[in-house]
């Protein structure tokens, strides 16, 4: 069954440092997501993304992140100058078409120190 | 603003049927997912339902829809070892946002030999 592939799995960075969370989606789904899980907290919506522009982003995703598809298959998330409250498990989804269920990667677990 | 709760933690004997509880308070709600989390991978699909349905089935999964009262229930039957994992109840709106599903915490099933 096609999945959603994150790397990597895990990444540490220093305070400051900008990070790359990579994802591919499932080929042929058009529509891409990014969630994010603190620890011990619920999964956030962060961002959704459709037809290479930002359909709907939460109060989160702020100026410090950013979104892109660079060719056809992956799907990227930008962390500039990572913050210690960065920390979490970021996850990557994606769906065929508008209404249909999320499919999300394992997760990429961002440590910051 | 919108939430969705769960119990964090239920404990049963393999053979036996597990019910996991979702309450949620977005009556605009259009579809309600059940996701697995096993340790260390990601959110799977397990089964949605939509609004306007009550029950839904597949094999030893049973959705159960009251919209009435805003409730959500997962039914396991039969559980197994296999099925010891985090269950995360969420809902999505979309004829509002577009992927952006609000996640309950996770209740964490514990399955006993």
């Amino acid at each position: 069954e096609p999945e959603v592939t994150q790397t990597p799995s895990h990444q540490v960075t220093q305070m400051g440092q900008e990070v790359i969370l990579r994802c591919v989606p499932i080929s042929n789904h058009l529509y891409f997501y990014w969630y994010r899980q603190i620890l011990g907290q619920k999964v956030e919506f962060l961002v959704s993304f459709y037809n290479n522009e930002i359909s709907e982003k939460s109060e989160i995703f702020d100026d410090q992140f950013s979104v892109e598809r660079p060719d056809g298959s992956n799907f990227t998330l930008k962390i500039r100058s990572t913050k210690l409250e960065d920390s979490a498990m970021y996850f990557c989804a994606s769906s065929g078409v508008a209404g249909a269920p999320l499919h999300f990667g394992n997760g990429t677990r961002l440590t910051v120190t | 603003g919108e939430d969705v709760e769960q119990s964090l933690f239920l404990s049963v004997r393999e053979g036996d049927s597990s019910v996991i509880n979702c309450t949620y308070t977005d009556s605009s709600s259009t579809y309600l997912y059940w996701y697995k989390q096993e340790p260390g991978a990601g959110l799977q699909l397990l089964t949605y339902i939509f609004s306007n349905m009550d029950m839904k089935q597949d094999q030893r999964l049973t959705v159960l829809l009251n919209k009435k009262d805003k409730h959500l229930s997962l039914r396991i039957a039969d559980t197994q070892t296999g099925d010891s994992a985090i269950y995360f109840c969420a809902e999505g709106d979309y004829g509002g946002s577009q992927g952006n599903l609000i996640f309950g915490k996770g209740t964490k099933l514990s399955v006993k030999p």
